[in-house]
């Protein structure tokens, strides 16, 4: 049974970079999609961007000019930074798997973040 | 950006209700529609993927329908578990939006 295990910092202050890391247990990178979402408090999703096994990206336009999504196969971990954080990047940080329907299958635990100064 | 907009925003119902949720995307997506279930403190659970295919494990009183640009969620009979929130989302050319939600109560 896949699952996928993230982490990373919790509290930032403003103009830093958010970081986080997921890693894939039980199953494989191949074939599939790794996305990250976020869902600020008492707010919806919203997606960040997507990385494939071969290292291929795409990005939310309206984040993509700081959003950085990478892949390491030998780990099977994926992972995400956000430059120049805001109060506006506080949420929930979620990493997904997505198949070939482009539906979310398999979730995260979610990984709270706080951007304040 | 292809918009997803779903109606109503909130919905109350009882036990044993028949429920619908629409979803309308900006532009047609043909089929390429999941609709989640997120409860407090929880990641979001795919329901259904490419707007009718039930996911394994999901109950059969949930199911969806449509295509193109209108798509509607159904819970035939609702139980005490389904109340939660209903998220649309859409995948059209590796680009991905959600709806914004629909809080459904009792």
């Amino acid at each position: 049974q896949v699952q996928l295990q993230q982490w990373g910092a919790g509290l930032l202050k403003p103009s830093e970079t958010l970081s986080l890391t997921c890693a894939v247990y039980g199953g494989s990178f191949s074939g599939y999609c790794w996305s990250w979402i976020r869902q600020p408090p008492g707010e919806g999703l919203e997606w960040i961007g997507e990385i494939n096994h071969s290292g291929s990206t795409n990005y939310n336009p309206s984040l993509k000019s700081r959003v950085t999504i990478s892949i390491d196969t030998s780990r099977n971990q994926f992972s995400l930074k956000l430059t120049s954080v805001t109060a506006a990047d506080t949420a929930i940080y979620y990493c997904a798997r997505g198949g070939v329907t482009g539906a979310f299958g398999i979730w995260g635990q979610g990984t709270m973040v706080t951007v304040s100064s | 950006d292809i918009q997803m907009t779903q109606s109503p925003s909130t919905l109350s119902a009882f036990v044993g209700d028949r429920v619908t949720i629409t979803c309308r995307a900006s532009q047609s997506i043909n089929s390429w529609l999941a609709w989640y279930q997120q409860r407090p403190g929880k990641a979001p659970k795919l329901l259904i993927y490419k707007a009718s295919s039930l996911e394994s494990g999901v109950p059969s009183r949930f199911s969806g329908s449509g295509s193109g640009t209108e798509f509607t969620l159904t819970i035939s009979s609702l139980q005490p578990d389904d109340f939660a929130t209903y998220y649309c989302q859409q995948y059209n050319s590796h680009s991905i939006t959600f709806g914004q939600g629909t809080r459904l109560e009792i």
